[in-house]
């Protein structure tokens, strides 16, 4: 079974400041991780992934996330915020070896304050 | 087409009717997905489809809902006897093989169902 945690339904930040965005999970096996964001009224885009490559990965538009085995995290961080970020970001856990099916947590609505 | 397309975008229906929604994949995506998502939360796993094996129906909620697929093209996922729970954006999903390897899910802009 796996299972992902965003441990804050809801983050505000300055715009300018850096952005982290929370994230655990369990996994059986080693996982694939995702984040995703969620615009309003958009589809969902994929900001970036873990495939069992190298532990830091770097997203689009500036964001990027460490994979750390040993907390089982998967945090998303961006050093300055921009106004265009604000918007529902959701970490994500597959494993190919359940057809990819992927696992979503609850989400974090990013707020950025002029 | 350039990605998944879905419709209606929108569909407002009475307690108890039927609906179909519609899935159209990207060319060439063997895998497709359907999910759920309730007013504020992540999305729910419904239903998978790869290639031509049995669909995997683990996240289906219950016997009212039922999808299928032709081929490797159109997904129909259809809700019976709908109930207010029912109400929901139902998303669909396509990526390449999914067998043995970890392929990017791509979404469409889904389906906002309101029941009532």
């Amino acid at each position: 079974a796996q299972s992902v945690t965003q441990l804050d339904s809801h983050v505000s930040v300055s715009e300018g400041t850096p952005v982290l965005l929370r994230c655990n999970y369990s996994s059986s096996y080693s996982p694939s991780l995702f984040w995703y964001v969620q615009h309003p009224n958009k589809g969902l885009q994929l900001l970036l992934k873990y495939t069992s490559a190298a532990t830091l990965v770097k997203g689009i538009n500036g964001f990027e996330a460490e994979f750390k085995k040993s907390e089982t995290s998967f945090h998303l961080t961006k050093p300055s915020a921009h106004m265009s970020d604000a918007a529902e970001y959701f970490c994500v856990v597959s494993l190919y070896n359940a057809g990819n099916m992927l696992t979503f947590g609850g989400g974090t609505r990013l707020m950025v304050k002029p | 087409g350039a990605g998944v397309s879905q419709s209606p975008s929108n569909k407002v229906t009475e307690k108890g009717k039927d609906v179909e929604l519609r899935c159209d994949p990207i060319s060439g995506h063997t895998a497709l997905y359907w999910y759920r998502q309730r007013l504020g939360q992540g999305l729910e796993f419904l239903i998978y489809f790869q290639g031509n094996s049995a669909p995997d129906k683990s996240g289906l909620p219950s016997d009212r809902f039922s999808a299928e697929r032709t081929g490797e093209s159109v997904s129909t996922l259809t809700i019976q006897r709908t109930q207010q729970e029912d109400s929901a954006v139902y998303l669909c999903a396509s990526s390449l093989d999914a067998a043995g390897k970890s392929y990017e899910q791509y979404f469409g802009p889904g389906t906002r169902l309101t029941v009532t």
